[in-house]
């Protein structure tokens, strides 16, 4: 059981708009930053998201991420079947003085 | 370019001992937290730690405290995971990773250098 809930899987065609929730609580979403990586399966992760919705160069505007209270969500525009792949949502939470990882989502692109 | 490089593929009996590595090139290694980070088979992402390399100050995820120990040769600049006695449950991929900075803001638990990964297997 993963400290920030992600659902196990989701889906969209080409070109679809999709978006990712990532639930957590007031110690870590609450009060620090998320990020997001996207592992496509059998390689490292990638950083997609940083400080709740700012881009790495390189990644592409079709992601973009935000914040709410004690939930944040991953979105992605106009699909491609390169997006298919596991994301993760992560943040510091000062309870356990620990980064966690939400439990992933699969994406897959139909 | 800030490369994090592993050891390799290791395969190990329940109760063997293990150190492996993760090397950094392209920055100040000393300056900036490296992180592991374990995925079990078909599995999430599982933070385990981190490590300082300039002073090799040390923070362990509750789940893994007493299980591994984390440590660094600035001089080499290389951090290593290291468990005592080896459990079949230890079998998972392994990754370091460093936070990813801009400017002079590093943001805690936004990795963005990956090393390639190494792949622990413990069996009998």
């Amino acid at each position: 059981q993963s400290v920030l809930t992600q659902p196990p899987s989701a889906s969209g065609t080409p070109g679809q708009r999709v978006t990712i929730s990532c639930s957590g609580s007031s110690s870590n979403i609450g009060t620090n930053v998320v990020n997001w990586h996207q592992q496509v399966p059998g390689t490292a992760p990638k950083l997609l998201i940083y400080g709740n919705n700012q881009r790495p160069s390189g990644v592409p505007d079709r992601f973009s991420g935000s914040k709410s209270v004690t939930s944040a969500s991953l979105a992605i525009s106009g699909l491609q079947s390169e997006d298919e792949a596991d994301y993760y949502c992560a943040a510091w939470d000062d309870s356990l003085n620990a980064v966690v990882f939400g439990g992933g989502t699969r994406l897959t692109v139909l | 370019e800030v490369q994090l490089v592993q050891s390799g593929v290791e395969v190990k009996k329940p109760g063997e001992s293990l150190k492996i590595s993760c090397k950094g090139s392209g920055y100040t290694f000393s300056n900036y937290w490296i992180a592991w980070v374990r995925q079990k088979p078909g599995k999430g992402l599982e933070w385990m730690g981190i490590i300082f390399p300039r002073d090799s100050d040390t923070k362990y995820s509750p789940s893994f405290e007493g299980q591994v120990t984390i440590s660094a040769d600035k001089s080499m600049s290389t951090a290593f995971l290291q468990w005592s006695s080896l459990k079949a449950s230890d079998t998972a991929m392994y990754y370091c990773a460093r936070r990813y900075c801009n400017g002079s803001s590093c943001y805690v638990g936004g990795y963005g250098y990956w090393g390639q990964g190494t792949l622990v297997t413990v069996s009998s």
